[in-house]
């Protein structure tokens, strides 16, 4: 099956800065992967989503990288602001699942 | 937000009773997930379904059935409340299992006294 992890549980920058959230996943059959934030006492918002096909896509702000080699991907945030302060996950969809598997998360701590 | 309302918000029961959270929709997505979320283990899934009245368990389904009989509505019982089943319940939908996104509720507080 698939899992999903991510390499630290939390992370602090300074506001202004960029931010990198990694995540690591075991199986390479894989085939989508999606970035959540949540913040306390919601549920998680999409916030950007990569096919396997694809080793880069860009958002508002945001860029997930996908290494299928390493079996890594990770979430970058430019210009970091307060309102990014929350819990990140990542997910993927093991090919012909409908199920996701969600890492633990991060959580992104901005310093203003 | 996408349509997505769960209830009860919050809820304190004791152990052994039944418990129901109802999660409505108003995309008419074809596929709706129950999610629990606990410290240290993030999100995982209970049980979905993948249309009216069809539905299928998940990575922790033990203690937990649930129903469907509209495209909107996914029922997530607790036949008898444990205290381990406290947790906060997410429900999510999404239109397709091709890639599409998955949306998720604002959650469920359960706590099991």
């Amino acid at each position: 099956g698939e899992s999903v992890g991510l390499h630290l549980p939390t992370l602090s920058v300074q506001e202004g800065d960029n931010s990198i959230i990694n995540c690591a996943y075991s199986n390479s059959a894989s085939d989508y992967f999606i970035w959540y934030k949540q913040e306390s006492g919601k549920g998680p918002q999409f916030i950007i989503d990569i096919r396997s096909n694809m080793d880069k896509r860009q958002g508002q702000r945001v860029t997930v990288l996908l290494n299928k080699t390493v079996k890594h991907l990770s979430l970058q945030i430019a210009a970091t602001q307060p309102g990014d302060s929350a819990v990140y996950f990542c997910a993927g969809v093991g090919a012909g699942s409908y199920q996701l598997t969600f890492g633990k998360g991060t959580k992104l701590s901005v310093i203003p | 937000d996408a349509g997505i309302t769960q209830s009860p918000r919050h809820k304190v029961t004791e152990t052994g009773t039944p418990v129901t959270l109802r999660c409505h929709q108003t995309e008419n997505h074809r596929y709706m997930y129950w999610y629990r979320q606990d410290p240290g283990h993030g999100l995982r899934l209970i049980h979905y379904s993948y249309g009216v009245k069809d539905t299928d368990k998940g990575e922790v389904s033990d203690g937990y059935s649930v129903s469907r009989s509209k495209t909107e509505d996914f029922l997530l019982t607790l036949e008898s409340a444990t205290s381990s089943q406290t947790s906060v319940y997410f429900c999510a939908i999404s239109e397709s299992t091709d890639g599409n996104t998955i949306y998720f509720g604002e959650g469920s507080w359960l706590t099991v006294v």
